[in-house]
């Protein structure tokens, strides 16, 4: 069974402050991981893809691939009240990504 | 604008009276598939579809149907609903086959069985 781990949450950080998602996964054969941001009663939106290990920065956002560790993370600079969400993160490879349950982020002023 | 379009939003039914939920895409994806989202569950796969035609169980087909007799369109069939299918829909798609978790979501249904 191929499995994707989240901290269910919730993650509560000051405005301003870095918040910190992490992920781990049970199938060592996943080549690509999505984190994906879902606000209450909306759909989840595609926000970071990440296919090799190390960093990938885009603007407040850097996400962080560890194959050795089976460990996927989310960092999120600067924090915002609008950045408080549930975080999804999903691991590919096949035609069925699996998704973890989710990390809700609450980013307080 | 490129949208992935789910209908309905919002339906309240009762148990063993037929359904469908209709998806469609107009980005011209290869890949389409349906979720299912509850809480605690998280998002899980029901069905998903390579092509015209082509189309394969997820984790939890039970009591669904689809086909995919056009490439936009997708539609998820409850034949007989039950209450334990509560739950809120998400229909997704693909540009990329080998690469199918760069995923457009509908905005999802909410379909309750009484």
């Amino acid at each position: 069974q191929k499995e994707v781990e989240q901290n269910s949450g919730p993650l509560s950080v000051p405005e301003g402050a870095i918040a910190s998602l992490n992920c781990t996964y049970s199938d060592r054969g996943s080549q690509s991981f999505f984190w994906y941001r879902q606000y209450s009663g909306k759909s989840p939106e595609l926000i970071m893809s990440i296919y090799s290990n190390g960093d990938k920065e885009d603007g407040r956002f850097t996400a962080q691939l560890n194959k050795a560790s089976q460990y996927v993370s989310l960092l999120i600079r600067d924090s915002q009240p609008s950045d408080s969400a549930t975080y999804l993160c999903a691991g590919g490879g096949s035609y069925i990504p699996t998704f973890g349950r989710g990390t809700s982020l609450i980013v307080h002023p | 604008e490129a949208q992935v379009t789910q209908n309905p939003r919002y339906l309240i039914t009762v148990t063993g009276k037929k359904l469908t939920v209709t998806c469609s895409q107009n980005m011209n994806h290869e890949y389409m598939s349906w979720y299912r989202q509850d809480p605690g569950l998280g998002l899980r796969q029901i069905y998903y579809s390579m092509n015209v035609e082509v189309t394969d169980k997820g984790d939890v087909p039970e009591g669904y149907k689809v086909s995919r007799k056009e490439k936009r369109n997708f539609p998820l069939i409850l034949e007989s609903p039950s209450p334990n299918q509560t739950s809120l829909y998400f229909c997704a798609s693909s540009l990329q086959l080998h690469n199918t978790g760069e995923l457009f979501f509908g905005e999802g249904s909410r379909l309750t069985v009484l």
